[in-house]
Order: structure tokens, then sequence, then C-alpha cells
């Protein structure tokens, strides 16, 4: 069975104060991992795909990186307009229905001005 | 910019009575899905779809049906609705299996 994990669940930065959100994975065989942003109320909106171990994508101030066993989503300087929460999501090639993708319970991030 | 569309976002009703959540998509896109969210809590797959006359049930067991009688609309319906069943419900669509999900914004669904 698949299985994401993410960590912290919460996280309060400084405006400027860069980190790193985690996910840890657990998957028979890794088609993909998605990383999402999800604001109060809305639904999730897509940031990343990575395929492989090593891969890194990047969008303004994040940057998504991939091993065997975990990804990270680094945020540097954030500002108070990306705080939400972060969605790590995994598929796997193994069908089982609906294209087994796998969602961990989030990061919910605070930038405090 | 997602072209998926959910209404409605938010709904209060009694215990006992049906509803139907709908969404629609212009993408064109085959696969659809339905989850429930609580808050803090994973996203679960209820419902998918591959296209027309096309639905299953997900992961999470669910009281609730679905339809896909037009590509771009997939509809959720709960016959009697029960206090158990409040929570987000997000719509999603996607155009091929390896491909990124495009969310609508939600119904958040209390029952009284």
């Amino acid at each position: 069975e698949d299985q994401v994990t993410q960590s912290p669940e919460a996280l309060r930065l400084q405006e400027g104060e860069s980190s790193s959100l985690n996910c840890s994975y657990t998957v028979s065989g890794l088609r993909g991992l998605f990383w999402y942003r999800q604001d109060p109320g809305k639904g999730p909106e897509f940031l990343f795909t990575l395929y492989s171990a090593g891969e890194e994508k990047e969008k303004e101030r994040l940057k998504a990186t991939l091993t065997k066993k975990e990804s990270f989503l680094h945020i540097t300087a954030p500002k108070p307009e990306d705080s939400a929460t972060y969605l790590c999501a995994v598929q796997d090639f193994g069908g089982g229905g609906a294209d087994g993708l796998t969602f961990g319970k989030g990061t919910h991030l605070i930038i405090q001005p | 910019e997602a072209d998926i569309y959910q209404t409605p976002r938010y709904l209060v009703i009694g215990t006992g009575k049906k509803i139907t959540l709908e969404c629609s998509q212009t993408m064109g896109h085959d696969k659809m899905y339905w989850y429930q969210q609580d808050p803090g809590m994973e996203l679960h797959l209820i419902h998918y779809s591959y296209g027309v006359n096309s639905t299953e049930k997900g992961d999470l067991s669910s009281e609730s049906t679905v339809s896909r009688i037009r590509t771009e609309h997939f509809p959720l319906t709960l016959e009697s609705a029960r206090p158990s069943h409040t929570s987000q419900y997000l719509c999603a669509s996607r155009l091929d299996l390896a491909g990124k999900l495009f969310f609508g914004s939600g119904t958040q669904l209390s029952v009284l």
C-alpha cells in the first residue's frame, strides 16, 4: 500500500527565512510525485511533477527535489503570499483503481511579515 | 488557469435531504474524480470516471453516487444526507494518467 508522510504538519517562518518541507513516500513503482498548493477554501493548485530521483524543478521561490524515498520543497526568501497548505501526492504504476494517486496530509505554512 | 467549476461553493442542509453537487470542466478531459477532504486530513478518492458512461468507486467508501452522461459534466448525488457527510468535496480532472490534476474550488457541505 502506498504511503505519503509530510513533515512538519505546520511551519511558521518570518518573511525571508528560507526552509524546506519534507514528503516521505513508499510506493511500489513511482510513476510521478506531485506538489500542490492549497489556499483556505479553495481546491489544490498544481505546482510540480517529478518523475525520477535526482530531478529538480523550480518556480519563483519554490524548488522541488526528489530522491528514491523522499521529496523536498525548498522555499527561498518566502513572502507572506506564500502562506498556504502544501500537499504532496504520489502515483504508482500499480493501478488498483483510479491511477493509484495517494495524498499526504499536507504542511500548513505561515509566513509572517 | 484551470477551467473546472463546482457549484454550489457552500451548502447547508438538513438531514435526509437529497442533494447534487455539480462539477463541469471545459478542457475536454476524459478522466474526472471526486475527492473528499476533512480539515487537516488527506484527500480521499470517492469516485472516478474515465469517460462517458464510465464510473467507479474510489478507495474511500461513500454513500454518494455519480453519473457521467457528458464528457464535461460529473455530478455527485447524495440521496439522503446525514451529518457524517459534512465535509469538503473536491472535483478534479486530468488529460491522461500521467498528467496533473486540475481541481475545482470545492463544495463545503454541512448537514445539520
